[in-house]
């Protein structure tokens, strides 16, 4: 069974605080891993692919490592801002047709 | 406008009827998926299609049976419903179903009473 495990399941940030959080997946058979970003009541958006050992992306705020051979990727999020207060769901491919999620990490972000 | 949709977006049916949830999506992508998040707010993989074809079916039970007229198109018919089916069903679709973004619909919650 190939599991995409994310923690912390949940973390409060205050504003203005930097923070980061880790997608730990099978490190054998690896393709591509994604991160989404998933607010209430509305659907998981994109925000990165990778598929290199040693890629690094970065959206404005977010960026996001990754270590194929280890089997992790951390999303990194600075100086932290009510609107970051969402569900972060990263995904996993093994070379197959589909996505596999992880139970992703809830954050929220105190004023 | 809207990339992918889904419709009904609520959904709430008696046990044993049969509905149907109809997805379309205006990206030009070849692949399209459903998606179940469970009572944990695990998104699992139930379908996927390629260009009409079915590529993956991840042992849903056979009352569900997707359906794809087109490769914009991925509707999801569920026969004599049961309690358990209660969850938000989300379709999505990518260009390519390894390195490609996924596009997800705004989701259907369909609740059996």
């Amino acid at each position: 069974i190939l599991n995409v495990e994310q923690s912390p399941q949940s973390l409060h940030v205050q504003e203005g605080d930097s923070t980061n959080f880790t997608c730990s997946f099978p490190s054998s058979n690896f393709y591509a891993l994604h991160w989404y970003r998933w607010e209430t009541a509305k659907s998981p958006e994109a925000l990165f692919v990778m598929t290199l050992n040693g890629d690094e992306k970065k959206k404005g705020r977010i960026s996001a490592t990754l270590n194929t051979k280890e089997g992790y990727s951390y999303l990194y999020i600075k100086g932290s801002q009510p609107e970051d207060s969402a569900t972060y769901l990263c995904a996993f491919n093994f070379g197959n047709e589909k996505l596999t999620f992880g139970t992703g990490t809830r954050l929220t972000i105190i004023p | 406008d809207t990339a992918v949709s889904q419709t009904p977006k609520y959904l709430v049916t008696q046990m044993g009827n049969d509905k149907s949830i109809k997805c379309e999506q205006n990206l030009g992508h070849d692949t399209m998926y459903w998606y179940k998040q469970d009572s944990k707010k695990f998104l699992k993989i139930m379908f996927s299609y390629n260009n009409k074809e079915l590529i993956i079916n991840e042992t849903v039970p056979n009352r569900f049976s997707p359906k794809s007229p087109d490769k914009a198109h991925l509707n999801l018919h569920i026969n004599s419903l049961e309690l358990g089916d209660s969850a938000v069903y989300f379709c999505a679709s990518s260009q390519n179903p390894r390195t490609g973004y996924y596009t997800f619909g705004s989701g259907t919650r369909l609740t059996v009473v």
